[in-house]
């Protein structure tokens, strides 16, 4: 089955500097990855999604990245602000099982200022 | 304004007391899911629904059952509560975008229902 993952439980950034959040996956079918945003009390936040024939999608602020090879993935959010301080989530579904999504189990991004 | 709403936020109860979580949306979407939040597991799928009527398991099913009998709504029972049913459910609704599957970015979560079983 699927089996998302992400590296790090916690990621400190200063404000104005990149952040990096990675992401693992063991399915090599998993057709489609979805980044969400958690903030405290709120429900999970749709950021970038992206589909496995591409391997760099943009969006504002954020960039997602896809590595096949070595089934990663990655978040980056430029120029981080103190909104951005939330638990992010990675989410993949593999296209044989239609839109039964698997989350990762979150990065906590914690921004200085 | 589109949302979906899920009602109670807050439930303390006792094992084996039945419960309904209920779920609804007002955006017409075909696709709805319920899912579990626990610290360091992330969000579990308990069950989704592709349609009035189309319910599927998702990896969490045991102890759930759900229904949908109209567009709207999807509850969540729990017949018979056990205290390792304590966690924070979110529903979830998207349109379905026909072959190119559900469109993540118009899917909308609900705020949450917090359940703790004693």
């Amino acid at each position: 089955g699927e089996s998302v993952g992400l590296h790090l439980p916690t990621l400190s950034v200063q404000e104005g500097d990149n952040s990096i959040i990675n992401c693992a996956y063991s399915n090599s079918a998993s057709d489609y990855f979805i980044w969400y945003k958690q903030e405290s009390g709120k429900g999970p936040q749709f950021i970038i999604d992206i589909r496995s024939n591409m391997d760099k999608r943009q969006g504002q602020r954020v960039t997602v990245l896809l590595n096949k090879t070595v089934k990663h993935l990655s978040l980056q959010i430029a120029a981080t602000q103190p909104g951005d301080s939330a638990v992010y989530f990675c989410a993949g579904s593999p296209q044989a099982a239609g839109n039964k999504l698997t989350f990762g189990g979150g990065t906590r991004v914690l921004v200085k200022p | 304004e589109a949302q979906v709403t899920q009602n109670p936020r807050y439930l303390i109860t006792v094992t084996g007391k039945k419960l309904t979580v209920t779920c609804s949306q007002n955006m017409n979407h075909e696709y709805m899911s319920w899912y579990r939040q626990d610290p360091g597991l992330g969000l579990r799928q308990i069950y989704y629904s592709m349609n009035v009527e189309v319910t599927d398991k998702g990896d969490v099913p045991e102890g759930y059952k759900v229904s949908r009998k109209e567009k709207r709504n999807f509850p969540l029972i729990l017949e018979s509560p056990s205290p390792n049913q304590t966690s924070l459910y979110f529903c979830a609704s998207t349109p379905w975008g026909g072959t190119s599957g559900n469109r993540a970015d118009t899917q909308y979560f609900g705020p949450g229902t917090r359940l703790t079983v004693l």
